[in-house]
């Protein structure tokens, strides 16, 4: 079974400043590791993903994240927070190898980012 | 890129009605797609995948006569919700992949029963 775990409900941080939103995961292989930002009413708008290679992935509006195996996490990261970047952050994880090929990911619970003017 | 639509983007409905919603994969033939509900304030919760052609395959724990999935192409898939209860309302996502692709979401679908 595959899980992911986002310890932060909330992270308000100032514009500007940078930000980092937390992600650990568990799977019993490989993982495919993914970020997503959801913003009120609207679908889920891919950040970036992590699948082999670097462990620095960079993604979509400044994003970036980093794979940690040994610390099973995923944190995505950003220098400089914009007032616009506030939304519903999730982390996704799925194995590398999903048997029938389902492509199934299993969620985190969300983080809400709120950056202050 | 690949696009996802669904529709409608909000619906209310009276309970005890039925409510059908659309998921469309615009410039691409989804070989799978994949329904999910989220609650206020929680996360995705996987309800159902279909393939094209063939039976949605349900999560445990969601009423498959309920909640009625149909794929008939390999653009649109349907979602269903019957006899409506206001329990039922939520928010509705769809998410569709091809190929060795990942999937793509749609923007969602706000279903409130009343």
């Amino acid at each position: 079974a595959q899980s992911v775990a986002q310890p932060e409900d909330q992270v308000n941080v100032a514009e500007g400043n940078p930000l980092t939103v937390k992600c650990t995961y568990s799977v019993s292989g490989n993982p495919y590791l993914f970020w997503y930002v959801q913003y009120p009413n609207r679908g889920l708008q891919f950040l970036l993903k992590y699948i082999t290679g670097d462990n620095l992935v960079k993604g979509s509006y400044g994003f970036e994240a980093e794979f940690n195996k040994s610390q099973t996490s995923f944190h995505l990261k950003k220098p400089s927070a914009l007032v616009s970047d506030s939304a519903l952050y999730f982390c996704a994880v799925r194995e590398r190898y999903s048997g029938a090929g389902s492509y199934q990911l299993t969620f985190g619970k969300g983080t809400k980012l709120s950056v202050i003017p | 890129g690949a696009v996802v639509s669904q529709h409608p983007s909000w619906v209310i409905c009276k309970s005890g009605t039925s409510v059908k919603i659309e998921c469309r994969s615009l410039d691409f033939q989804a070989t799978t797609m994949f329904w999910y509900r989220q609650f206020p304030k929680q996360s995705l919760m996987l309800m159902a995948t279909s393939n094209e052609g063939s039976k949605a395959t349900y999560e445990q724990g969601v009423e498959k006569d309920k909640f009625l999935i149909n794929h008939a192409s390999l653009t649109l898939s349907t979602l269903t919700v019957t006899s409506a209860h206001p329990e039922d309302s939520s928010f509705y996502i769809c998410s569709a992949r091809y190929g060795n692709t990942e999937a793509f979401f749609g923007q969602g679908t706000r279903l409130t029963v009343v």
